[in-house]
């Protein structure tokens, strides 16, 4: 079946960058885009961008462009979220999600904490 | 950006009672409206895509309508299980947006 499965937990002070990956496995891994999602406690999601698996295009949403870079590995099936320049409120859970449009597949998640 | 409206923020409901909550959006966005739930704890689970796909695994009580601006997710006959928070998200346009979440709570 298809999985999902994001690095742990991270604690990071602020102004560092933090890396998340995602390793994907049941699909093919070029056929499907990946997206990140975050959700800070008690907030919404807060899509963040998405890159394609197939040739490695990004598209990032406003918010963050010149902060975040997504890339991938297609050797390993394994996505990758790098922020840059955290601030606390940057602390939240980074979700990736893949599976076509509707994003039918999901990570466990990620808690990035950014704290002084 | 689109913004996701959702109705209602909270509902309090009774075991096998019909649950209706509703998406709002800003712009239309075709078909290309999602809803997920999530847990405490969990990640988010789709439930329904592209408006009123229903997804194998999903149970047959929820389903989806509407296109353009509104949509609908409808539980009949509520579980206990189903107590979470409903969310939906739209991929029709970049930056792609969520609603702010419909948490529901039984009495």
């Amino acid at each position: 079946q298809v999985q999902l499965v994001q690095s742990g937990t991270e604690v990071k002070t602020p102004g560092a960058s933090v890396k998340v990956s995602c390793k994907a496995s049941g699909y093919t891994f070029t056929t499907y885009g990946i997206i990140w999602v975050r959700q800070a406690p008690g907030q919404v999601f807060e899509w963040m961008g998405w890159i394609s698996a197939y040739n490695g295009n990004t598209n990032y949403a406003p918010k963050f462009q010149g902060r975040v870079t997504m890339t991938t590995d297609t050797s390993t099936s394994t996505a990758y979220l790098e922020l840059r320049s955290l601030r606390s409120d940057d602390t939240a859970v980074y979700y990736c999600a893949s599976g076509g449009s509707a994003h039918d597949y999901w990570g466990q998640g990620t808690l990035v904490t950014v704290s002084s | 950006e689109i913004v996701l409206t959702q109705s209602p923020d909270f509902q309090s409901v009774t075991p096998k009672e019909k649950v209706i909550i509703t998406c709002r959006a800003s712009q239309s966005v075709g078909s290309n409206l999602h809803w997920f739930q999530q847990k405490p704890d969990q990640s988010p689970k789709l439930l329904i895509k592209f408006a009123s796909q229903s997804l194998s695994g999903v149970p047959s009580r929820f389903s989806g309508g509407g296109s353009g601006t509104d949509f609908t997710l409808i539980i009949n006959s509520l579980e206990p299980e189903d107590v979470a928070t409903y969310y939906c998200h739209q991929s029709d346009a970049s930056p792609n947006t969520f609603g702010q979440g419909t948490k529901l709570e039984i009495k």
